[in-house]
């Protein structure tokens, strides 16, 4: 699978929209893109994943440039509880194992 | 939408006892299951695959007598910690999938004493 590099941490304004990104400039063709967010002390929760179409669910859109070297989430109104960890993974296949890199800390500020 | 469910949420045993920990996937079935384990201020480490019906697939450097998996239905994946030392003492997570994409459950914070 194809390595990921994000932000160690960012911060921003609850209310605001928050873009996170993520750069995985040795994709390959068949790989999609995954994001995942893990709050303190829980399991990680799926958020979104594409391969080269831009997607948008209730939660959050993903945004994969042209090249597919990369790719943002947005998190359309940052809110207090949107406050966590936030993994850009690449993979092969679906429902295949994941390999976690080190994420963005994202911090919500009132 | 899937619904992954680990128990115990939390564990404290005595070093050197075993700890059992049980991963469901509530509302599909799961061939497949995954094993994580989590430290302090890291990133999630994959420890083993889980296959229905089979043996268990360990990463490189995760020792199988310690670690023992049962994957017995495909609604059910258990993680045995056997001979626990306090250098155990971690978050263990499960993963399952139907399809896509890969779900979690709210993992198992594992203290040894």
């Amino acid at each position: 699978d194809a390595k990921t590099t994000q932000p160690p941490s960012m911060d921003c304004a609850e209310g605001r929209a928050a873009n996170l990104p993520c750069n995985h400039s040795t994709i390959s063709g068949n790989e999609y893109v995954y994001w995942y967010r893990q709050i303190h002390s829980q399991g990680p929760q799926y958020i979104i994943h594409g391969l080269k179409n831009n997607e948008t669910n209730e939660m959050a859109s993903l945004i994969i440039t042209e090249d597919r070297k990369s790719s943002t989430l947005i998190l359309p109104h940052a809110t207090l509880r949107d406050t966590a960890v936030y993994y850009c993974i690449v993979t092969g296949a679906a429902g295949n194992k994941l390999t976690f890199g080190g994420g963005t800390r994202v911090l919500v500020k009132p | 939408g899937a619904v992954v469910s680990q128990h115990p949420s939390w564990v404290i045993c005595k070093s050197g006892t075993s700890v059992k920990i049980e991963c469901r996937s509530l509302d599909f079935q799961a061939t497949t299951m995954f094993w994580y384990r989590q430290f302090p201020k890291q990133s999630l480490m994959l420890m083993a695959t889980s296959n229905e019906g089979s043996k268990a697939t360990y990463e490189q450097g995760v020792e199988k007598d310690k670690f023992l998996i049962n994957h017995a239905s495909l609604t059910l994946s258990t993680l045995t910690v056997t001979s626990a030392h306090p250098e155990d003492s971690s978050f263990y997570i499960c993963s399952a999938s139907f399809n896509s994409p890969l779900h979690f459950g709210n993992g198992t914070r594992l203290t040894v004493t």
